[in-house]
C-alpha cells in the first residue's frame, strides 16, 4: 500500500466548476500536511498547507481529518489556470533522519473553457 | 518566498559519462537540502537528504556510490550521477530548508537523458 494514495484523475471540469481532490495517509505518525501544485515538466509548487481546523486561502479550502488520516482539496471556481496536477504532501519527522516529505501521486486537474 | 536554482536545467548525455547538477540557496542559508528523482507520470521520490558539512543520507535502495552528493557550504549542494546509464535518464529535482522554516522549497529540476 501507498504510504500517500491520491485518485490520479484525470479530473476535466468546465470553468467555474467546484472540484474536489481526496488523499489518504498511512502512517499516523505524520506530522504536517499540504498540498503542491505542478506543471508539465515543471517543479512542484506550495499551494498551502493543511490544518485540523480547515484554512482556506481564496477559492482553495483544504480539510484534515487526522483520525480518519485523510485530507482534502477543494476548488470552487475553477479557472483556466488552474489546470495542473495536485500533489498530496505528508511531512514525517523520522527518529535520527530528520523530516521526509512524502508525496502522493498527483491527481490531474484540466479545466476546460 | 525563497529562491533555489539548479544547474543545468536539462542535460544529454552518453552512457557511461557522468553528470553533476548543482543546487543553489539564493537568498536563503540552506541548513538541509534534499534531492528527489521522478519518472514520467510518477510521483517524486526522496534519493537522498544533505546537512551542511556531512554525509547525505540516503534512501533506501538508492546508491550511494553511483549518486554522489556534496553540500559543501549553506548555498550549494552537487548531486553526481556516476556512469550513468539510460535508466538513470529522470528529472531530477532539489529542495532546500533553512534555519528558520521546515518549509521545503524547491529548484525547477534538471531533466537528464542518457543516450
Amino acid at each position: 500500500r501507498k504510504e500517500v494514495e491520491q485518485d490520479p484523475g484525470p479530473f476535466n471540469v468546465p470553468e467555474g466548476a467546484t472540484v474536489a481532490f481526496n488523499c489518504t495517509y498511512s502512517n499516523s505518525a505524520s506530522q504536517s500536511f499540504f498540498w503542491y501544485r505542478q506543471d508539465c515538466r515543471k517543479e512542484p509548487k506550495l499551494l498551502m498547507s493543511v490544518y485540523s481546523s480547515g484554512n482556506e486561502d481564496g477559492r482553495f479550502t483544504a480539510q484534515l481529518n487526522r483520525a480518519s488520516q485523510y485530507i482534502s482539496l477543494l476548488i470552487r471556481d475553477s479557472k483556466l489556470s488552474d489546470s495542473a496536477t495536485y500533489l498530496c504532501v505528508v511531512n514525517i519527522m523520522r527518529r535520527n533522519a530528520g523530516n521526509m516529505l512524502t508525496f502522493g501521486g498527483g491527481t490531474r486537474l484540466m479545466v476546460k473553457p | 518566498g525563497a529562491v533555489v536554482s539548479q544547474h543545468p536545467s536539462w542535460v544529454i548525455c552518453k552512457s557511461g559519462t557522468s553528470v553533476k547538477i548543482e543546487c543553489r540557496s539564493l537568498d536563503f542559508q540552506a541548513t538541509t537540502m534534499f534531492w528527489y528523482r521522478q519518472f514520467p507520470k510518477q510521483s517524486l521520490m526522496l534519493m537522498a537528504t544533505s546537512n551542511e558539512g556531512s554525509k547525505a543520507t540516503y534512501e533506501q535502495g538508492v546508491e550511494k556510490d553511483k549518486f554522489l552528493i556534496n553540500h559543501a557550504s549553506l548555498t550549494l549542494s552537487t548531486l553526481t550521477v556516476t556512469s550513468a546509464h539510460p535508466e538513470d535518464s529522470s528529472f531530477y529535482i532539489c529542495s532546500a530548508t533553512g534555519t528558520r522554516t521546515d518549509t521545503q522549497y524547491f529548484g525547477p529540476g534538471t531533466r537528464l537523458t542518457v543516450l
